[in-house]
C-alpha cells in the first residue's frame, strides 16, 4: 500500500534561512507527488507537483522540490524563508487514477522566527 | 480564495446528534472530494463525487453519508456523532476525476462534538 512519511512534525527556522522539509513515500510504481501548504485558518493550496520529466520541480512562492527515486524522497526546499511561509506543509503521493487514491502525509508545521 | 465555499465554518454539537456540512465547488468543477483532518491522523479521504455520482469511498464511517446535487453543491451528513468525530472537514473540488491536476480546497468546517 502507498504511504507518505513526513518525519518532522514541527520545524523552526529563522527568517532568511534556507528550508528543507522531508518527505519519503512508498509506492509500487512511478508516483504522482504533491506538496500542499495550509496557512492558519485556510484550506490547502497546491505548491507544486511532479508527474514525470525533470526531477527538480519549481512551484509557487519560491518553493522547489526534488524527486529522488533511489531514495523514495520528494523533499521541499526554499533558499530563503519569509515570515509569511509559516504554515503547515503536506506531502502527498498517488497514482494517476484520481485524488481519491492520493495519500497525504501527516504534515510538517513550520515556524519562522525573526 | 480558492473559490470553494464551505459552511458552517464552526459547529459545536453534542454526542448523538446529526449535522450537515455544505460545500459549493468552484464554478465549473464537477468533482467534489471530502476529507477529514484530525490531529492524530492527518488528512483522510472520505468520499468523491463527480457530476452527481459517487465515484469512490475512502475511510468513511457508515454513520456518515454524502451527496452531490444537480447544481453540483455537496453535503456531508454526519449522524450519531461521537467525541472522536471532532475534526476539521474539508471539501475540495477539481474540474475532472483525474488526479494529475490541482485540488482546490475550501477553508473547512470545524466540528466539535461535546
Amino acid at each position: 500500500a502507498q504511504s507518505v512519511t513526513q518525519p518532522d512534525i514541527h520545524i523552526t527556522v529563522s527568517e532568511g534561512a534556507s528550508l528543507e522539509l522531508r518527505c519519503n513515500y512508498s509506492y509500487g510504481a512511478t508516483p504522482y507527488l504533491f506538496w500542499y501548504v495550509q496557512s492558519p485558518g485556510q484550506g490547502l493550496q497546491l505548491l507544486l507537483k511532479y508527474f514525470s520529466g525533470d526531477t527538480l520541480v519549481q512551484g509557487i512562492k519560491g518553493f522547489e522540490a526534488e524527486f529522488k527515486r533511489s531514495q523514495s524522497s520528494f523533499n521541499l526546499r526554499k533558499p530563503s524563508v519569509h515570515w509569511s511561509d509559516a504554515a503547515e506543509y503536506f506531502c502527498a503521493v498517488g497514482p494517476s487514477g484520481g485524488y481519491q487514491k492520493v495519500t497525504f502525509g501527516i504534515g510538517t508545521k513550520l515556524q519562522v522566527i525573526p | 480564495d480558492s473559490g470553494v465555499t464551505q459552511t458552517p465554518k464552526h459547529l459545536i454539537t453534542a454526542t448523538g446528534q446529526r449535522v450537515t456540512l455544505r460545500c459549493s465547488p468552484r464554478s465549473g468543477d464537477l468533482s467534489v472530494y471530502w476529507y477529514q483532518q484530525s490531529l492524530d491522523q492527518g488528512l483522510q479521504f472520505l468520499i468523491h463525487y463527480y457530476n452527481g455520482e459517487e465515484r469512490a469511498k475512502g475511510n468513511i464511517l457508515e454513520r456518515f453519508s454524502a451527496q452531490q446535487f444537480p447544481d453540483l453543491h455537496s453535503e456531508l451528513n454526519l449522524s450519531s456523532l461521537e467525541l472522536g468525530d471532532s475534526a476539521l472537514y474539508f471539501c475540495a473540488s477539481s474540474p475532472t476525476t483525474v488526479g494529475n491536476g490541482e485540488l482546490f480546497f475550501g477553508e473547512g468546517s470545524r466540528l466539535t462534538v461535546l
